[in-house]
């Protein structure tokens, strides 16, 4: 069974802090690397994806991948009470293009 | 307005009772997707399509049935053999092995 391992949280963080969100992955095949965002009651917004190991950066967002330890993360700067929700990570399946395996999310929540 | 739209936002299901959940994109994507979104619990996809007029089992597949007679719409029909449909649905569409694009998602409950 391919697996995506998030911590379920929640994450309390200060605002203005970094959140760092971290996710795990058993499929060594996979080769696309997703973060969504889901507010409470609505459905997931795509926040960035990663193919290559490195890190990559877009406004106050950084992923970052791993392939060698199988672990995927993203880190929030200047961290904001708009950014509370909750992220969920996903992969492809490494004999699909298609289809994705799914974290259960970490629930994130800022403190003013 | 580019985007997937679901309908109906909330759907109440009678025990016994087939019902169909809509989901239309105007993206000319020509993947689409059904996910099952239970509360704690990652997506879990139902059935998936990659061109018109064929679609694959997901993960969970059973009670549930999906058609695909245009590219633009994935329409997804909950049976009275699904047991315990009670969930957030979501339909996802995408360029072919490309990030997946979601629909506002429809809440079923069972009365």
């Amino acid at each position: 069974q391919k697996e995506v391992e998030q911590n379920s949280g929640p994450l309390s963080v200060p605002e203005g802090a970094i959140a760092s969100l971290n996710c795990t992955y058993s499929d060594r095949g996979s080769q696309s690397f997703f973060w969504y965002r889901q507010y409470s009651g609505k459905s997931p917004e795509l926040i960035m994806f990663i193919y290559s190991n490195g890190d990559k950066e877009d406004g106050r967002f950084t992923a970052q991948l791993n392939k060698a330890s199988q672990y995927v993360s993203l880190l929030i700067r200047d961290s904001q009470p708009s950014d509370s929700a909750t992220y969920l990570c996903a992969v492809n399946r490494g004999d699909s293009n298609y289809q994705l395996i799914w974290g259960a999310g970490t629930k994130l929540i800022i403190k003013p | 307005d580019g985007g997937i739209t679901q309908s109906p936002k909330y759907l109440f299901r009678k025990e016994g009772q087939n019902v169909t959940l809509s989901c239309e994109q105007n993206l000319n994507h020509d993947a689409m997707y059904w996910y099952r979104q239970d509360p704690g619990q990652g997506l879990r996809l139902i059935y998936y399509s990659q061109i018109v007029n064929d679609f694959q089992k997901g993960d969970i597949a059973e009670g549930y049935s999906v058609s695909r007679e245009k590219k633009e719409s994935f329409p997804l029909t909950v049976t009275s053999a699904q047991k315990n449909p009670t969930a957030f649905y979501l339909c996802a569409s995408s360029m072919l092995g490309e990030t997946q694009y979601f629909g506002p998602g429809t809440r079923l409950l069972v009365l």
